[in-house]
């Protein structure tokens, strides 16, 4: 069965720190994996992409990290801000799908 | 241009009525999906539409729930008989193909 585990659950953080999201998958055969940022209220908003050649793709203070070999994906964001504040989401797709499947989701709160 | 819009944004009604969700996908995108959101899980796929192809509605959760798409653009999710367990947020979201998913703001459904 294809599955989608993220890392911490949730995480505090305070403004301008460093942090490192956590995503490990069974997807297979794999497509492509994205990282979501889903604000309160609002539908998630894609991040990255990254299909299975590619190693790290950045995104201003977010950068994405793909080890197809363990399955395994992690999202740093740099000088963290205020706005980060979200749940961000894993997805990955599999080959010759069209129905991606979900993490959870990590909620992220940055204190002041 | 215009993102995905759907509507309302919130709704509340009463166990046993049905409602009806509304999704304005973005202008062109072939490809629109329909997912749900329950307070701390992961998004659900409900049903696919690809173009004049047959929907993909193996997502459902009941015979409760359909769906349709009229012309290749706006779509409706209908729930008959409604539960508390579907109180839940409704998320419509559209591409121009499997990989690129631009999603709505959702709809918030409340069951008394």
């Amino acid at each position: 069965k294809n599955q989608v585990e993220q890392s911490p659950q949730s995480l505090i953080i305070l403004e301008g720190k460093n942090c490192t999201l956590q995503c490990n998958y069974t997807v297979s055969p794999f497509s492509n994996l994205r990282w979501y940022k889903q604000d309160t209220g609002r539908g998630p908003v894609s991040l990255t992409i990254m299909t299975f050649s590619e190693n790290t793709k950045s995104n201003g203070r977010y950068t994405a990290t793909l080890d197809a070999d363990t399955k395994q994906s992690s999202l740093h964001i740099t000088a963290s801000q205020l706005s980060d504040s979200a749940s961000y989401i894993c997805v990955v797709l599999s080959g010759g799908s069209y129905i991606p499947t979900f993490g959870r989701g990590t909620s992220l709160i940055v204190h002041p | 241009g215009a993102g995905v819009s759907q509507s309302p944004s919130n709704k509340v009604t009463e166990k046993g009525k049905d409602v009806e969700l509304r999704c304005d996908p973005i202008s062109g995108h072939t490809a629109l999906y329909w997912y749900r959101q329950s307070l701390g899980q992961g998004l659900e796929f409900l049903i696919y539409f690809q173009g004049n192809s047959a929907p993909d509605k193996s997502g459902l959760p009941s015979d409760r729930f359909s769906a349709e798409r009229t012309g290749g653009s706006v779509s409706t999710l209908t729930i008959q008989r409604t539960q508390q367990e579907d109180s839940a947020v409704y998320l419509c979201a559209s591409g121009q193909s499997t990989d690129t998913q631009y999603f709505g703001p959702g709809t918030r459904l409340t069951v008394l």
